[in-house]
């Protein structure tokens, strides 16, 4: 499988300001998504990366508040806009490469206070 | 759109028995069902995952079951051991669609010795 990093790990961040967090794979793949794990919870499934088209947003997540990117095969962006302590959560990147397989990066663990 | 629900929450087994773990699943054009184990801090791990014309698969001490008549899917771990101790999430997916997978709410398996 592929070999997927994040970055940053984790971050305190202040409410109002905004976070970029980065995912890299070490291969093309032909999707990537972007996920949501709250303390205790399932993973919810924020939206689809494309690459060189916008990103597909599931319902109750947009596009002004989880801005996305994918410039390339191999890379991918997720920004948390003006945050609030909701947005604590760990943000997590997957990747399939065709065969149906889903596998996930390590994880961001944000805290917003 | 798909709805994937799973139960228990929370199972406790004494180490060398077997756990069930139970799945159903809305979306009758699902054809494809991978399990998640989740370690405490760790990013979701693939273990192990059925496609619809399969009823079963095995892997060691692993097994998924399908009944697409039913709509259900179950996992099963036999010969329980403390390094099984996670956090267990079904999922289901329509694979002609972009590959988005739908999670169950998981469930918290304890081994006790």
């Amino acid at each position: 499988s592929a070999v997927i990093s994040q970055k940053p790990s984790r971050d305190i961040c202040q409410r109002g300001t905004s976070l970029t967090i980065q995912c890299q794979v070490d291969s093309q793949v032909t999707m990537m998504f972007w996920y949501r794990q709250q303390p205790g919870q399932s993973l919810t499934l924020i939206a689809t990366a494309n690459q060189g088209s916008e990103a597909t947003y599931e319902s109750g997540f947009v596009i002004d508040k989880f801005p996305i990117s994918r410039p390339n095969l191999t890379f991918s962006t997720l920004t948390v806009s003006n945050m609030s302590p909701e947005d604590s959560s760990i943000y997590l990147c997957s990747v399939d490469n065709r065969g149906g397989e889903q596998y996930f990066g390590p994880g961001t663990r944000l805290t917003v206070t | 759109g798909e709805n994937v629900e799973q139960h228990p929450s929370t199972l406790s087994v004494q180490e060398g028995d077997s756990a069930v773990i139970k799945c159903t699943y809305s979306d009758s054009a699902s054809n494809y069902f991978p399990w998640y184990k989740q370690e405490l801090g760790k990013r979701p791990q693939l273990i192990i995952d059925i496609r619809s014309n399969v009823g079963e698969k095995k892997d060691q001490r692993i097994a998924v079951t399908l009944n697409k008549t039913a709509k259900h899917f179950s996992l099963h771990i036999t010969e329980t051991q403390p390094e099984d101790s996670a956090v267990y999430f079904c999922a289901a997916s329509i694979r002609s669609s972009a590959s988005k997978i739908i999670f169950g709410s998981g469930t918290r398996l304890s081994i006790r010795p």
